[in-house]
């Protein structure tokens, strides 16, 4: 099937804002997810937006869903030294959860 | 408050050994997966059980087999390791089959040389 696409790499400095975009592919993914993966470990649910919203905050964290062009993005401002992960969005087709290829979050002083 | 909890952390195989990865669950969850994690390529599904009794394939499955021992466990068996499974294995699970947000295990580093 068709990838879910990511950047690989984004470095910003500490206090500025990320933006981390996704790519997907199913017009009918009614859920859209977020992931965190800190060095050695598992996969940490960010945030999550459903298909009727366009945008959804969660403190630091906004959700912007631009189902016309199938454009998913996240920002995190103020960014901190402890967001440096591997940020990855994932859609859900025909009931499986398809994951982009991470973009990997570099926050420098 | 352990989540998913995968045993072993870390395994190194000879080529043709085979091995067993264990998963368990303790947030009384039906579903549950088995993803590997390789370089640039993000996630892929091995095999998934949407409920206690059903297991089914995902988007990579050969090479290996699982079994959903009861509503707790999953485990994932190479029977014939090659050095193409050398990857990061993570198990996750969620409440129900589809649309649902899955909680993930920390991850088995499996090399195969």
């Amino acid at each position: 099937g068709e990838d879910v696409e990511q950047s690989l790499f984004l470095s910003v400095r500490e206090g500025d804002s990320s933006v981390i975009n996704c790519t997907y592919t199913d017009s009918s993914s009614t859920y859209l997810y977020w992931y965190k993966q800190e060095p050695g470990a598992g996969l940490q649910l960010l945030t999550y937006i459903f298909s009727n919203m366009d945008m959804k905050q969660d403190q630091r964290l906004t959700v912007l869903l631009n189902k016309k062009d199938k454009h998913l993005s996240l920002r995190i401002a103020d960014t901190q030294t402890g967001d440096s992960a591997i940020y990855f969005c994932a859609e859900v087709r025909t009931d499986k959860l398809i994951f982009g290829t991470g973009t990997r979050l570099q926050v420098f002083p | 408050n352990a989540g998913v909890t995968q045993t072993p952390k870390f395994q190194v195989l000879k080529t043709g050994q085979s091995m067993t990865l264990q998963c368990a669950q303790d947030m009384n969850h039906n579903s549950m997966y088995w993803y590997r994690q390789d370089p640039g390529m993000g996630l892929r599904l091995i095999y998934y059980s949407a409920s206690e009794g059903t297991t089914d394939k995902g988007e990579v499955p050969n090479g290996y087999n699982v079994s959903r021992l009861n509503k707790r466990e999953f485990s994932l068996r190479l029977e014939s390791a090659a050095p193409s499974q050398t990857s990061v294995y993570f198990c996750a699970s969620s409440p129900m089959y589809s649309n649902q947000p899955q909680h993930f295990g920390d991850g088995t580093r499996l090399s195969i040389l």
